[in-house]
């Protein structure tokens, strides 16, 4: 949404295949949030950073890894652990990170495991 | 753990009918957000409450958050069709600012 992108929107892969996918950022957003919705669902935090080379858990974190080494850019993969990987993913953004500011969501990608 | 419901889980009306989600925390939240997904998009802010018993409005959609601070409700006035789209609310998680919780969801389907 204005200022973060999502790539690709729409991804294939085989079972048994890590893949990753990219969310940047030009908002200057401290924190950065990871969300899967399933068809009919709501969204279930995956994994957050609050700042550069840190990162938590969120609900549903196993058989995800994520990364943050630039401000910018907080890149999701999905492994070969995650036993339903096929679902839509959305990145998110928050500024300040200590406060009840609203959240900013990316375009999602949308991943289909064949 | 926090939960956050929201019913109906679908509701179908026609064009110019009003259309009303109620958004019920198992927890006392400090604020509550809305968010509105298009289909095939992604959730976009609406609005904010933080107050006890607040009400806010925006053109034909009215927003309140209870005065125990555990619900909040939406209510749209004269669907029209731009308005379809599932309606989700969001407070922060008990304990943290930094993460919100967010409800089922409401899918709105309006027809002509």
């Amino acid at each position: 949404d204005g200022g973060i992108t999502q790539s690709p929107k729409y991804l294939f892969r085989k079972e048994g295949q890590n893949v990753t996918l990219s969310c940047e950022q030009n908002l200057n957003h401290d924190a950065m949030y990871w969300y899967r919705q399933d068809p009919g669902q709501g969204l279930r935090l995956i994994y957050y950073s609050q700042i550069v080379n840190d990162f938590q858990k969120g609900d549903i974190a196993e058989g995800y890894s994520v990364s943050r080494e630039k401000k910018e850019s907080f890149p999701l993969t999905v492994t070969s652990a995650q036993k339903n990987p096929t679902a839509f993913y959305l990145c998110a953004t928050q500024s300040p990170f200590y406060s009840t500011d609203t959240q900013y969501f990316g375009p999602g990608t949308r991943l289909t495991v064949l | 753990g926090q939960q956050v419901m929201q019913i109906p889980q679908y509701q179908h009306v026609q064009e110019g009918e009003d259309f009303t989600t109620y958004c019920n925390s198992s927890t006392t939240l400090s604020n509550i957000q809305w968010y509105k997904q298009r289909p095939g998009g992604h959730p976009v802010f609406l609005i904010q409450l933080v107050k006890s018993g607040e009400v806010k409005k925006q053109k034909r959609l009215t927003f309140q958050f209870g005065e125990a601070k555990k619900n909040s409700s939406l209510h749209i006035t004269a669907t029209q069709t731009t308005d379809v789209g599932t309606y989700f609310c969001a407070g922060p998680k008990a304990g943290t600012a930094s993460k919100l919780t967010f409800g089922t969801g409401t899918r709105l389907q309006v027809t002509l």
